[in-house]
């Protein structure tokens, strides 16, 4: 069984520019959440999908947003790239919805914004 | 307000000893709590879970405890082994959250 994959692994920007990230679920998961992880802090809560509809929304500004495809692939897009915004974004699938229940994640894609 | 909090950020311990790693949380209405592990270069992976209801869950070498009066649960691996070493993150739930909320982490080294 495959497991969550995330493209593309390593990214360089620029500021000001925009970026996609793509991740493609386990199959069979319908719910899609995105974390981004920076040195020294734990996973923060980006979004939830769950059967392309957007469940849940963390504490990011607008220039982060996503959607989830009949397939239940993911996007998750970043618009006028900040240098904090450099970081490991990680995506995780699981069967149900949102919380109670272990989360599968990918490898993540490593964003450099210079 | 970080509703998740891993107060250590690393520990080190011997191989074949114990290794404990703590987990406070703020939230009552967490009911559910995991741990992942997380080696460089790869994403976390699901470790052990525990629900509110329980006390106490048992997965081979792992074995988490949960507090709730003290709003503190902790990981127990033993015997520690080097391949063990990697960051433990802690993470809080409960139903209707639509997410996990996730500690800093603790990075743990198993020494040889």
């Amino acid at each position: 069984k495959a497991g969550v994959t995330q493209t593309p692994r390593y990214l360089i920007k620029t500021r000001g520019q925009q970026v996609t990230l793509s991740c493609s679920p386990i199959s069979g998961h319908r719910s899609v959440s995105w974390y981004q992880q920076t040195p020294g802090q734990g996973l923060q809560f980006l979004f939830e999908y769950f059967s392309e509809t957007q469940r849940n929304k963390g504490n990011f500004p607008g220039r982060f947003s996503g959607r989830q495809f009949s397939n239940s692939r993911s996007e998750m897009n970043v618009s006028t790239l900040e240098l904090g915004d450099s970081a490991l974004y990680l995506c995780a699938s699981s069967k149900k919805t949102g919380a109670n229940t272990e989360a599968f994640f990918g490898q993540g894609t490593r964003l450099t914004v210079v | 307000d970080q509703q998740v909090k891993q107060n250590s950020p690393s520990l080190s311990v011997q191989e074949g000893r114990i290794s404990i790693l703590n987990c406070d949380y703020t939230n009552s209405m967490f009911d559910y709590f995991l741990w992942y592990k997380k080696y460089p270069a790869e994403g976390p992976t699901f470790l052990i879970s525990i629900s509110s209801i329980k006390d106490k869950n048992e997965d081979g070498r792992f074995t988490v405890f949960l507090n709730k009066s003290a709003k503190h649960l902790s990981l127990h691996i033993v015997p520690s082994q080097p391949g063990d070493s990697a960051v433990y993150f802690c993470a809080a739930s409960y139903t209707n959250a639509g997410k996990s909320t996730f500690g800093d982490g603790t990075t743990l080294t198993v020494k040889p």
